[in-house]
């Protein structure tokens, strides 16, 4: 399975934008870029996700690297409600149903 | 309406005890997914169903058993509890199974065993 690399944990002030990296140099041309946060004590719930093109939604936008071996999770404007562990996983595009969550980007919100 | 919930959220238990968690989804999807997630925050799949029908088993010790009445539900019974049991674990639901499909989680169920 291809790797993903986060930072442990990363703080922002309220309002401000919030970039988080993730480092996947072994990626493969099919696999996926899915984020996920997992808010304290609550289930994961999906945030982005992407293949090679840069993409927006209503929560964030995900900036993929041209090689691909990065991309960067944005929050446009932190909110004391995204202070949550932030996971980037990559699925392979053929038959990767399942998620499997390493130890994330931990996102302290101060207001 | 929550969408995918969990009874109990939270379990306490003696080990060798037998206990079961629920799960079911009102979002209508086919896939249903049981996650077991460490101390360390570390996630990972266990079994997954498809229209009732079990699809993947990742190498789960057999006291773990899942059943699947319907689409709508995915239960886990749990045999024989050991200490090493103890975790969080998160029911999930999607349309299907794919790479580009989002999976809804469930609030989890803390289970510890004494």
């Amino acid at each position: 399975d291809a790797k993903t690399t986060q930072p442990n944990s990363m703080e922002s002030n309220e309002e401000e934008p919030v970039h988080l990296p993730c480092n996947h140099s072994t990626i493969s041309g099919t696999d996926y870029i899915h984020w996920y946060r997992q808010l304290p004590s609550q289930g994961p719930e999906y945030v982005i996700h992407g293949l090679t093109s840069n993409v927006n939604n209503r929560m964030a936008s995900l900036a993929i690297a041209e090689d691909r071996k990065s991309s960067t999770l944005i929050l446009h404007r932190a909110t004391l409600r995204d202070a949550a562990v932030y996971y980037c996983i990559l699925r392979d595009g053929f038959n990767d149903y399942k998620l499997s969550f390493g130890a994330g980007t931990t996102v302290t919100v101060r207001a | 309406d929550t969408a995918v919930s969990q009874t109990p959220k939270y379990l306490v238990t003696q080990m060798g005890n037998d206990k079961s968690i629920k799960c079911e989804q009102n979002l209508g999807h086919d896939t249903m997914y049981w996650y077991k997630q460490d101390s360390k925050k570390f996630l990972k799949i266990m079994f997954s169903y498809n229209n009732k029908e079990l699809i993947i088993n990742e190498t789960v010790p057999n006291r773990f058993s899942p059943k699947s009445p319907d689409k709508a539900h995915l239960n886990l019974h749990i045999n024989s509890l050991e200490l090493g049991d103890s975790a969080v674990y998160f029911c999930a639901s999607s349309h299907y199974r794919g790479s580009t499909d989002t999976q809804y989680f469930g609030p989890g169920t803390r289970l510890t065993v004494l």
